[in-house]
């Protein structure tokens, strides 16, 4: 069965450090999605960044940063230089059949 | 993306009694969908609302409880039924849009409803 375990159920940081969330996923599909996403405190979630399991490349925007890596079956999430409104819980997820599976999310606190 | 609404925002409800969560998209979509986020949990999918047939259901969820409608492809409701207070949550409809050449679908949110049962 297809599954998606994010460990740290909740990460507290100072501004400006850096912080990873790891996601790890098992499937049996050759074929499949992960995705992030951010909720903050209002409730709605967040697309962040959609990637295919053939594209291994990672990925940057600003401040983000994605290292996915199939031999692990790990999809990780950095934000570098942490802001206070980075304050939110955060999911990874995987698709199957067009419907999403999530993790349990990381809750990650930046204070000032 | 989309700009996707949801009504009521949130409420507070009388055990059991019902409420009909409406999602309206500014775009027509395929697929729609309906999670569950128990307080403090990860999303649960309740069911996936296409246009033209039936909504199909995870295990675990029942169509008396949450009977679903999808009149159009810009539209669905979802019913909480007979609500008791283990059903406080917040439900969020989510759509399907294309995002690119070679890529699946992404969903997309709404802003979710908070429903708290007394």
């Amino acid at each position: 069965a297809q599954k998606v375990t994010q460990a740290q159920t909740e990460i507290s940081v100072v501004e400006k450090e850096d912080v990873t969330l790891d996601c790890v996923y098992e499937t049996r599909d050759t074929t499949y999605y992960l995705f992030w996403y951010k909720q903050p405190p209002s409730g709605e979630l967040v697309f962040l960044i959609r990637r295919n399991s053939f594209d291994e490349q990672n990925e940057i925007s600003g401040r983000y940063s994605w290292n996915f890596q199939k031999s692990t079956s790990s999809f990780n999430f950095t934000i570098t230089a942490s802001q206070v409104v980075d304050s939110a819980v955060y999911f990874c997820a995987l698709s199957e059949a067009g419907k999403l599976i999530f993790g349990q999310g990381t809750e990650l606190s930046v204070k000032p | 993306s989309a700009v996707i609404s949801q009504k009521p925002s949130r409420d507070i409800c009388q055990r059991g009694t019902s409420l009909t969560i409406q999602c309206q998209v500014d775009s027509q979509v395929t697929m729609m969908f309906w999670y569950r986020q128990q307080p403090g949990q990860s999303l649960t999918l309740i069911a996936t609302a296409n246009q033209g047939s039936e909504a199909t259901y995870e295990s675990g969820f029942v169509i008396d409880k949450f009977p679903i409608s999808r009149p159009n492809l810009t539209f669905s409701t979802l019913t909480v039924s007979n609500m008791s207070p283990e059903d406080s949550s917040i439900y969020l409809c989510s759509v399907d849009l294309f995002a690119g050449t070679g890529s699946t679908d992404t969903q997309y949110f709404g802003p979710g409803t908070r429903l708290t049962v007394l």
